[in-house]
């Protein structure tokens, strides 16, 4: 069974600081990887993809993918409340199929 | 708006019935997939198409779920004989390319919520 686990949270953070999220899988053929948010009610909104082992930055946001150890992580700088929300961790198992982790809830304290 | 669009955005139902929602994909995305999401949990994958192909369905999609995509375009998901267990909210994405490693962008889903 391939998952994909992450941290369900909540993981409060104050405002302005760094908010880590991690997230681990098990197919080691996948090539591409997500992370997605979603506001409470909302569908999920893509903020980075990542392919290539390394960091990839983006604004506040930096993907970190690491395929011999099946880990990627998200770095958001700066934190703002606006960024409270629900982070999903996502694997492309081929041809677009994706495999979510349940999600990492961030609580943005002024 | 030019995004993956959904129909309709609600839908509550009784038992027992039947519901269908409809996805229109990006213009000229050639992918189309179908996901559901239950409270606290990531979306699982139930199927997706490519063209009016539908070339796989998850063990999720129970014989009364069916899904077409006549001509290419939209999409349809029908759900027969509805249960409890199917409310859900039901997410659409589309993909702009045929690679294996592609990017897919979802819809604003569809809530279905079976009293």
């Amino acid at each position: 069974q391939k998952e994909v686990e992450q941290n369900s949270g909540p993981l409060s953070v104050p405002e302005g600081a760094i908010a880590s999220l991690n997230c681990t899988y098990s197919d080691r053929g996948s090539q591409s990887f997500f992370w997605y948010r979603q506001y409470s009610g909302k569908s999920p909104e893509l903020i980075m993809s990542i392919y290539s082992n390394g960091d990839k930055e983006d604004g506040r946001f930096t993907a970190q993918l690491n395929k011999a150890s099946q880990y990627v992580s998200l770095l958001i700088r700066d934190s703002q409340p606006s960024d409270s929300a629900t982070y999903l961790c996502a694997v492309n198992t081929g041809w677009g199929k994706l495999q979510f982790g349940a999600g990492t809830q961030v609580v943005v304290t002024p | 708006d030019t995004g993956v669009s959904q129909d309709p955005r609600h839908k509550i139902t009784k038992r027992g019935q039947n519901v269908t929602f409809r996805c229109d994909p990006i213009s000229e995305h050639n992918r189309l997939y179908w996901y559901r999401q239950t409270l606290g949990q990531g979306p699982e994958f139930l199927t997706y198409f490519q063209n009016e192909a539908q070339l796989e369905k998850s063990r999720l999609l129970s014989d009364r779920f069916s899904a077409e995509r006549p001509k290419g375009s939209f999409s349809t998901l029908e759900i027969q004989r509805t249960e409890q267990g199917d409310s859900a909210m039901y997410l659409c994405a589309s993909s702009p390319t045929t690679g294996l490693w592609n990017t897919i962008y979802f819809g604003e889903g569809s809530w279905l919520t079976v009293v």
